[in-house]
């Protein structure tokens, strides 16, 4: 089975810091995402990746940035957090043209 | 311009009774998609797919229908049950070089016991 994995569960971070959100899929998959997600508004992306060292502005990019140096990896940051980017933070990762596998999510909340 | 939405926020179904989820898409050259499960605190779950060249695809209790004409997406769930309680997002994925995946906002299935 497909695993995408989330390092944490909850996070509660200070306003201005910066955050590392890092999530690991272990079937190479060829792309990679970064969603949030809220109440009323859905999945929103963030940022996407094709391949190593590649990424993509997804709809939702400012105050974001990501890195994909290993094709399993693919890590948000979040470069001075803000209490309005407290939300439920999804990877996902597929190959080719199949479904979206997700992680667990990772709830953050900036205080 | 590009969207997926669902018709209704909160769907309330008799358990044992079937469910049927609606979505609507708006791109005609979308020609794959997905229903996902969330349950609460975890994330999306791959229910079933359908690419644009069918119209109907049947899993274990769960059916999903495409009606391109009128650029609609279904999720019918036979015998609904307890378990069935979450919310079910439709998905569109561009088959183009950026491979976006579309979500609609979700529907909330409850189960009246």
């Amino acid at each position: 089975d497909v695993k995408v994995t989330q390092s944490s569960r909850y996070l509660v971070k200070r306003t201005g810091e910066k955050v590392f959100l890092e999530c690991v899929q272990d079937m190479d998959h060829e792309n990679m995402f970064w969603y949030r997600q809220d109440p009323g508004l859905g999945l929103r992306l963030i940022y996407f990746s094709y391949d190593v060292k590649m990424k993509e502005k997804g709809d939702i990019p400012e105050g974001y940035s990501v890195s994909r140096e290993k094709k399993e990896r693919f890590s948000l940051i979040l470069e001075s957090a803000s209490t309005n980017q407290t939300s439920m933070y999804l990877c996902a990762s597929r190959l080719g043209d199949t479904e979206a596998f997700f992680g667990q999510g990772t709830r953050l909340t900036v205080v | 311009g590009e969207s997926v939405g669902l018709h209704l926020p909160t769907l309330s179904v008799q358990e044992g009774d079937n469910s049927i989820i609606n979505c609507a898409y708006s791109n005609s050259a979308s020609d794959y998609f997905i229903w996902y499960k969330q349950e609460s605190g975890k994330g999306p779950q791959f229910i079933i797919d359908i690419r644009s060249n069918m119209d109907k695809r049947q899993g274990q209790r769960v059916t999903v229908l495409l009606n391109k004409t009128v650029k609609h997406l279904s999720l019918q769930i036979a015998a609904t049950q307890p378990g069935d309680s979450a919310v079910y997002f439709c998905a569109e994925i561009l088959m183009n070089r950026d491979d976006k995946i579309i979500f609609g906002k979700g529907t909330r299935l409850h189960i009246l016991p």
